[in-house]
């Protein structure tokens, strides 16, 4: 267990709707990143906030949007869903940003999104 | 931009056998960390192993060690007297230095362990 924690653990919706993921960082963890892993794509960076503000941005689409709260949970939304959405979806949590020192990265258990 | 490539879509190993998963990247920067990441059925992302570029001396952690080579920006993962428990899926993955943390991986490996 990582410490970690992503809510749902599966999501179902059709084409064209609207959903949103959960993740809650490690205890102290700063940075929130989230990252896709699909078929197609394999696994990409999307999105890094670090205590509240956007840090750095991937490959997202204009679709999807994140932030992160002040209690240091993020959410990562995803809107006119499409086929190609469908992917597992992880967020991972570290202490800080990289800054002058390597900051692990520690992966939850991914959300599973199927757009039917 | 990096890249991180994986040659290898499959690999298999007997159990006890010793297997090596090969990754190159490409970079212009002189100062990065490069990982490998286990993905067993349960799709956990695990951290294996983590090498410092500008380290020379290769990183290893009990069973696996890696083969950096910079100049060829070649980045190997051996797995020692493999266990059954080494089936996943195994990232490579690339991260610079000093600019946000974000990891660039690789489209993977799968490594069957047979009995």
């Amino acid at each position: 267990d990582s410490g970690v924690t992503q809510t749902p653990k599966h999501l179902i919706t059709a084409t064209g709707q609207r959903v949103t993921l959960r993740c809650s960082p490690r205890s102290g963890d700063l940075s929130v990143y989230w990252y896709q892993q699909s078929l197609d794509q394999g696994l990409q960076f999307l999105i890094q906030y670090y205590n509240g503000e956007e840090r750095a941005k991937g490959n997202i689409l204009e679709r999807f949007s994140a932030q992160q709260f002040p209690d240091l949970h993020s959410e990562l939304n995803l809107s006119s869903l499409e086929l190609g959405d469908s992917a597992l979806y992880f967020c991972a949590s570290s202490v800080g940003t990289s800054g002058h020192s390597y900051n692990e990265q520690f992966f939850g258990p991914g959300t599973r999104l199927t757009v039917l | 931009a990096q890249t991180v490539t994986q040659s290898q879509p499959e690999m298999s190993v007997q159990e006890a056998e010793t297997v090596t998963l090969s990754c190159t990247y490409d970079t212009s920067e002189s100062n990065y960390y490069l990982f490998w990441y286990k993905q067993p059925p349960s799709r956990q992302m695990i951290l294996v192993i983590r090498q410092e570029a500008y380290k020379q001396q290769n990183a290893t952690e009990n069973r696996f060690s890696v083969n950096f080579q910079k100049a060829a920006k070649s980045f190997s993962l051996k797995i020692s007297d493999s266990q059954l428990g080494d089936t996943a899926m195994y990232f490579c993955a690339f991260m610079k230095h000093n600019a946000g943390n974000m990891l660039t991986f690789g489209g993977g490996t799968r490594l069957m362990v047979k009995p």
